[in-house]
């Protein structure tokens, strides 16, 4: 059984570009949530996705868009990028939508704006 | 809204010793809590987690966390330290909505020989 996988492990681009950035979800899981991490703080919730349909979304702007496949991989893509959006971004996938199940993490994309 | 506040950025303790993590909630209904634990250039792994089970929660790698409705806590612990605990870790509750976490914004566990 694989694990979240994400891709790319790190990235750099500049001020004004758009980036998608992609996620396997662990094989039986239907839930892939998007976190953004940046630098010596938590986690924070951008939004969820299940069976291709997001069901939830954080405070975040709308330049910040996703995707879930039939296979229930995940895309998210950020237009118009912004130094302030340099962070990790972590997918995490679950079996079930409630979170109250445990959410497994990918090992996250390093992205740097610049 | 449901948060966590986690008390101390950085806390170090020596090989052996008891690792006391504090984390604080908010919440206007019972919450569901968790730690994870974040290692160099890694995703979170799941310590534990609370869901209004038992009060005392036990966890991988020796840890255990204990929800304490009174003071609004869910602190946690493990009672000899060792080299390869070192990591950040992280408090989150889940939200109003049941479906995204909110994480505090760690603690760095420093282990010393």
């Amino acid at each position: 059984e694989t694990g979240v996988t994400q891709s790319p492990t790190h990235l750099i681009k500049t001020r004004g570009q758009q980036v998608t950035l992609r996620c396997s979800s662990q094989s039986g899981h239907n839930t892939v949530s998007w976190y953004q991490q940046a630098l010596g703080q938590g986690p924070q919730f951008i939004f969820q996705y299940y069976r291709e349909e997001e069901n939830g979304r954080g405070n975040f702007p709308p330049r910040f868009s996703g995707l879930q496949f039939p296979n229930y991989s995940s895309e998210l893509n950020v237009n118009a990028l912004e130094l302030d959006d340099s962070a990790l971004y972590l997918c995490a996938s679950s079996p079930l939508v409630n979170v109250n199940t445990e959410a497994f993490f990918g090992q996250g994309t390093r992205l740097t704006v610049v | 809204a449901q948060s966590v506040t986690q008390l101390g950025s950085h806390v170090s303790v020596s090989e052996g010793a008891l690792v006391l993590l504090r984390c604080n909630y908010s919440s206007s209904v019972p919450p569901y809590l968790f730690w994870y634990v974040q290692y160099p250039n890694q995703g979170l792994q799941l310590l534990l987690k609370y869901t209004s089970a038992a009060t005392l929660v036990k966890g991988i790698n020796g840890f255990e966390a204990e929800f304490k409705k009174s003071e609004t806590s869910f602190h946690l612990t493990k009672p000899s330290a060792h080299m390869s605990d070192a990591a950040e870790y992280f408090c989150a509750v889940t939200q109003n909505s049941g479906y995204a976490l909110n994480f505090g914004k760690g603690t760095s566990l420093l282990v010393t020989p």
